[in-house]
């Protein structure tokens, strides 16, 4: 079975501050991973997503993530961060893209100016 | 791009009544769709994995009777909470696909919050 573990609940951090949110996952098969990002009383939105090539993923808003198969793990990560990109973020797991996702407990980024 | 419409964004009902919630694709035709949980400060849970045409697959604890889950187009699916009670009250988001490869991209409606007083 697929697990995956945000180490994060919250990340407080200052406006243009850099940013990195954690994710491991746990899965007996290859997987594809995603990061999603929910504003508050809204459905989620994808930032980005891993399926296989590059291990090194780009997505909107200037968020990347890196997969590291040795780690199991999928961080999300922005180099300047800005007040709008408070919100929730999801890490999700699937064994097939398209198919039900796991996701994270999920954190919130607050960005403080 | 791809558009899920979810209707209502928010409902308010009394205890004992039912409450439907549609999940539309709006731009394109959806073989699945999948409706998740939110409740308060936790993460989606899946509920169940709808296909068009046929019986949904709930996810285990999820009661299909009270949950009733239906997929009668390539663009509409409806969950109807029944005989709703206060803990029921949670946030439901719906999420469809257009395929089953690999290549599908997955839609997510916005949500409805629905409360019961």
């Amino acid at each position: 079975a697929q697990s995956v573990t945000q180490l994060d609940s919250q990340v407080p951090v200052f406006e243009e501050a850099p940013v990195e949110l954690r994710c491991n996952y746990s899965s007996s098969v290859s997987v594809y991973l995603f990061w999603y990002v929910q504003y508050p009383n809204q459905g989620l939105q994808l930032l980005l997503k891993y399926l296989s090539g590059s291990t090194l993923v780009k997505g909107i808003n200037g968020f990347e993530a890196e997969f590291n198969k040795s780690q199991t793990s999928f961080h999300l990560r922005k180099p300047s961060v800005h007040i709008s990109d408070t919100a929730e973020y999801f890490c999700a797991v699937s064994e097939g893209y398209g198919n039900k996702l796991v996701f994270g407990a999920g954190t919130i980024l607050r960005v403080k100016s | 791009g791809a558009v899920v419409s979810q209707h209502p964004s928010r409902v308010i009902c009394k205890s004992g009544t039912s409450v439907k919630i549609e999940c539309r694709s709006l731009d394109f035709q959806a073989t699945t769709m999948f409706w998740y949980r939110q409740f308060p400060k936790q993460s989606l849970m899946l509920m169940a994995t709808s296909n068009e045409g046929s019986k949904a697959t709930y996810e285990q604890g999820v009661e299909k009777d009270k949950f009733l889950i239906n997929h009668a187009s390539l663009t509409l699916s409806t969950l109807t909470v029944t005989s709703a009670h206060p803990e029921d009250s949670s946030f439901y988001i719906c999420s469809a696909v257009t395929g089953s490869s690999y290549n599908s991209p997955l839609h997510f409606g916005n949500g409805t919050r629905l409360t019961v007083t």
